[in-house]
C-alpha cells in the first residue's frame, strides 16, 4: 500500500528564518516521483518542486528545497528565508511510476509566518 | 499558461439533488483528476481518467459517477447529494510522459449539502 506521512498538524516560523516541514512515505515501487503542493487560504493548490526517485541530486526551486533521503524514504521541504506569504497549507505527495499518474497526498502542514 | 477551471466556486444544493461539477483544462493533458479535500484528511481521490471515455476508480468513488467525453472536459457527478458529500472538490490535470508530471489544479468548488 501507498502512504504518505506529515507528522506536523502546525509549524511556526520567524520570517527571514528556515523551516524544515517533514515528509515520509512508503511504497514498493523503485520508481516514483515526489511532490510538493502549497495551498493558501484562497484554496488554489500551487506546484512547488518535485523530486525523481532516482535523481542523484536533492531538487532545488529558488528558496524550497528538497531534502530527500531514500533509504529514509523521507522528503522534507526547506523553505529559506520564510516570507509572510509562505503562510499556508502544504502537502507533501508521491506518484509511483506504475500507477498512471495516480497521487497519494498527506494530511498536510499548515505554516505560519510570524512578523 | 496552464489552466484549469472549474465551473462554481461555491454550490449549495439539498439532499437527494443530482449535482454536477465541471472541470475544464486547456492543455491538452490526458489524465484528469478529481479529489475531495476535507480538514485532516488531505486530499482524497475520488476518480481519474486516462484519456477520453475511460475513468478509473479512486479511493473513495462511492456515491460519485464521472463522464470524460472530450478531452479537455472532466465532469463529477453526485447522483443523490448527501450531507456527508459536503466538501470541497479539486480538479486536477496532468501529462503523460518518460515520468509522472506535476498535477496542475483548478480552484475548487466548495459544495455544501444541506
Amino acid at each position: 500500500a501507498q502512504k504518505i506521512t506529515q507528522t506536523q498538524p502546525g509549524m511556526f516560523v520567524q520570517e527571514k528564518e528556515a523551516v524544515t516541514l517533514d515528509c515520509t512515505y512508503d511504497t514498493s515501487d523503485p520508481s516514483y516521483g515526489l511532490f510538493w503542493y502549497k495551498q493558501p487560504s484562497s484554496g488554489e493548490m500551487i506546484f512547488l518542486i518535485y523530486q525523481g526517485s532516482y535523481d542523484q541530486q536533492n531538487a532545488t526551486e529558488g528558496r524550497y528545497s528538497l531534502n530527500f533521503q531514500k533509504a529514509r524514504k523521507s522528503a522534507n521541504l526547506v523553505i529559506s528565508a520564510s516570507q509572510l506569504g509562505d503562510s499556508a497549507m502544504y502537502f507533501c505527495a508521491m506518484s509511483p511510476a506504475n500507477t498512471g499518474n495516480q497521487f497519494y497526498f498527506g494530511t498536510g502542514t499548515s505554516l505560519t509566518v510570524i512578523p | 499558461d496552464v489552466k484549469v477551471t472549474q465551473s462554481s466556486r461555491y454550490l449549495v444544493k439539498r439532499t437527494g439533488e443530482k449535482v454536477f461539477l465541471e472541470c475544464v483544462q486547456d492543455m491538452d493533458h490526458e489524465n484528469m483528476f478529481w479529489y475531495r479535500q476535507d480538514p485532516g484528511l488531505g486530499l482524497r481521490l475520488i476518480y481519474f481518467s486516462y484519456d477520453v471515455k475511460m475513468k478509473e476508480k479512486g479511493d473513495i468513488p462511492e456515491g460519485y459517477s464521472v463522464s470524460r467525453e472530450k478531452k479537455e472536459r472532466f465532469s463529477l457527478i453526485l447522483e443523490s447529494a448527501s450531507t456527508n458529500q459536503t466538501s470541497m472538490y479539486l480538479c486536477a490535470s496532468s501529462s503523460t510522459g518518460p515520468r509522472n508530471y506535476e498535477q496542475y489544479f483548478g480552484p475548487g468548488t466548495r459544495l455544501t449539502v444541506t
